[in-house]
């Protein structure tokens, strides 16, 4: 059973300050790694996606992926009311097409 | 440029009725996926299609699910006889190639399917 783990939160965070969000997963046939955005009732936006070992920088947003450790992370600086949501980390598999596993979710709460 | 669409957005079917769910892909897009999302749970996947060709259903929770993509773009998702089980949220996702770089997934809104 191939699986990506997540710590469910909430994580709550003072709006400005950065917030942290760990996944891991079992599958070393994972290739690329991906993190959605998700809101109350809405479907996933893609935030971004990594598929090389290191960090990816976009805007206030950083992925993190250590291959070896079988590890992602993405950091949100300054974090905004607005950035109040679930974040989904997933992993994609090319041997499978691509279809992605996902975690759980993590709730993240910024606190004006 | 216009993203996926899915439709109905709502579906209520009592159990035992059958149902049929649309995604229409963002134009161009070869690969396209469903995904069952339960609520509280991240999604997980049903089906994918390449252009026409469904290579991978080992997701489809049973022979009761049945999709179909016949001319490589719009695809329907369907569900004979639905069971109270079959309540989630359903959806769907392009994305331009297969392979490494290029292909991200897009979602569409999804269709929130309720039986009672």
């Amino acid at each position: 059973q191939k699986e990506v783990e997540q710590n469910s939160g909430p994580l709550s965070v003072p709006e400005g300050a950065i917030a942290s969000l760990n996944c891991t997963y079992s599958d070393r046939g994972s290739q690329s790694f991906f993190w959605y955005r998700q809101y109350s009732g809405k479907s996933p936006e893609l935030i971004m996606s990594i598929y090389s070992n290191g960090d990816k920088e976009d805007g206030r947003f950083t992925a993190q992926l250590n291959k070896a450790s079988q590890y992602v992370s993405l950091l949100i600086r300054d974090s905004q009311p607005s950035d109040s949501a679930t974040y989904l980390c997933a992993g994609g598999e090319k041997a499978a097409g691509n279809k992605l596993t996902f975690g759980g979710g993590t709730r993240v709460l910024v606190k004006p | 440029g216009a993203g996926v669409s899915q439709s109905p957005r709502y579906k209520v079917a009592k159990r035992g009725q059958d149902v049929a769910l649309r995604c229409d892909p963002i134009s161009g897009h070869v690969s396209l996926f469903w995904y069952q999302q339960a609520l509280g749970q991240g999604p997980e996947f049903l089906t994918y299609f390449q252009n026409e060709a469904q290579l991978d259903k080992s997701g489809l929770p049973s022979d009761r699910f049945f999709a179909e993509r016949p001319e490589g773009s719009v695809s329907t998702l369907k569900i004979q006889r639905t069971q109270q089980e079959d309540s989630a949220v359903y959806l769907c996702a392009s994305s331009l190639v297969y392979g490494t770089g290029g292909d991200e997934q897009y979602f569409g809104p999804g269709t929130r399917l309720t039986v009672t």
